[in-house]
């Protein structure tokens, strides 16, 4: 079956453009992710979705950034006046769920490679 | 605060073993996954424990100590393809994953 499917793939914008990225899920999984990964660095979480459950924003580095998610399907991660420093991939994840189960691989998409210029 | 520690890069030989190591300090603990991520590509799963001891999967192997909060992956047989990033990562009380930096993997023939 399909798996994770990010678009766009790239992304060069200017700075104080906002921009959209899109994640569709695996079909079936509950839980969905956002992470950003900066150059030769770890991930690091962004945001989280579990089914009908009001999304977990703790990652979210600023009020610039924003993300929903349509039930348990497509989400979108916006980001409002970019800055430089947003300059990352960003990374989307699926699992059948976000707890509760003593194993839930997070499969993940492609990413998107933003650049602000 | 919670942290997860990995070595930044291993250079190995081509046919031999390499044991990548991390330890973590979570608020709670709910399971480690290792992860592999070539580079420019996403992460893909490799393993996970949730109780203390080794778990084989072919020539990988990851090991667990909850009570030392460490964890190794085993990589036996060296493969150039195996070179890669390897990222540690802890499921916290609240099922959330907390992610190391990664060890860089180098593969010398």
């Amino acid at each position: 079956g399909a798996g994770v499917s990010q678009s766009p793939s790239n992304k060069v914008t200017e700075k104080g453009k906002d921009v959209e990225l899109r994640c569709d899920p695996i079909s079936g999984h509950t839980a969905l992710y956002w992470y950003r990964q900066r150059l030769g660095q770890g991930l690091e979480f962004l945001i989280y979705f579990q089914g009908n459950s009001a999304p977990d924003k703790s990652g979210l580095p600023s009020d610039r950034f924003s993300a929903e998610r349509t039930g348990e399907s497509v989400s979108t991660l916006t980001i409002q006046r970019t800055q430089q420093e947003d300059s990352a991939v960003y990374l989307c994840a699926s699992s059948l769920s976000g707890e509760n189960l003593s194993y839930n691989e997070q499969f993940f998409g492609p990413g998107t490679r933003l650049t602000v210029l | 605060g919670q942290n997860i520690d990995q070595p930044t890069e291993m250079t190995a030989t081509e046919g031999a073993i390499v044991q990548i190591n991390c330890t973590y300090q979570t608020s709670g603990f709910n399971g480690l996954f290792w992860y592999q991520q070539h580079a420019g590509e996403a992460p893909t799963f490799l393993s996970y424990n949730v109780l203390d001891g080794l778990e084989e999967k072919g020539r990988f192997s990851s090991f667990l100590s909850r009570s030392k909060g460490y964890s190794y992956l085993l990589l036996k047989e060296l493969q150039m393809k195996d070179s890669a990033s390897y990222l540690c990562a802890v499921r916290d009380s609240n099922y959330q994953l907390i992610w190391g930096a990664g060890t860089k993997l180098i593969i010398k023939p």
